[in-house]
């Protein structure tokens, strides 16, 4: 079935470290890989999406890869700082039915000055 | 335009009572989403609707139910909580074409 694997966390770095946080997924199909974030206290948002292979998403300094040869979606950031402070989800969309998200775990992200 | 809403944002019930859960989103969006939030787990679906009328079963649905009230309105109902209830319930919606789901604050629940 389709699932998505997330490193477990917690992540702890200090900032203006690099970071990656590693993602794979198994899936039929084609489907769009996501990345959302989950700040303390709120709900999930969007961070970025890459919907075929080699697509590059990127938003707020933060980039990932659609490597489908590896089924990888690793998240990755140059320099964090302490406001980057969050859970992360790796998320898929199945091609044929965009109607349902399969969410990772989830990798609680640390950044200490 | 303030998105996806949830209330309440906290919740404690007693097993075997009921309650109800509201969501209410004002971007026009046809589909629906109810998630459970657990440590270690991720989100779980536990139940959606693609548009105004329908409801389907997700990953999780035993000792849910839901009504899609009208397109904005989605609400999910415990009938007789239980302890393994305790979570973080998240509603979702996303729009027609877009892969894109927006979430709403959460309601955390607590079933003693």
């Amino acid at each position: 079935g389709n699932s998505v694997t997330q490193m477990e966390g917690p992540v702890t770095l200090s900032e203006e470290a690099f970071l990656t946080i590693n993602c794979t997924y198994t899936a039929t199909g084609y489907p769009s890989l996501f990345w959302y974030v989950q700040y303390p206290g709120e709900g999930l948002q969007l961070l970025l999406k890459a919907t075929k292979a080699d697509d590059k998403g990127s938003n707020k300094g933060f980039e990932a890869t659609y490597r489908k040869e590896t089924t990888s979606f690793h998240l990755e950031k140059g320099s964090v700082q302490v406001s980057d402070s969050a859970v992360y989800f790796c998320a898929l969309s199945r091609s044929y039915n965009t109607d349902k998200l399969i969410f990772g775990t989830g990798t609680r992200l640390q950044v200490f000055p | 335009n303030a998105g996806v809403t949830q209330t309440p944002k906290f919740q404690v019930l007693k097993t075997g009572q009921s309650m109800t859960l509201q969501c209410a989103q004002d971007m026009n969006h046809n589909s629906m989403y109810w998630y459970r939030q657990d440590p270690g787990m991720g989100l779980r679906l536990i139940y959606y609707s693609a548009s105004e009328g329908t409801t389907d079963k997700g990953e999780v649905p035993n000792g849910y139910n839901v009504s899609r009230l009208n397109k904005r309105e989605f609400s999910l109902r415990l009938e007789s909580a239980a302890p393994s209830q305790t979570s973080v319930y998240f509603c979702a919606s996303r729009g027609d074409r877009i892969e894109t789901q927006y979430f709403g604050p959460g309601t955390r629940l607590l079933v003693l």
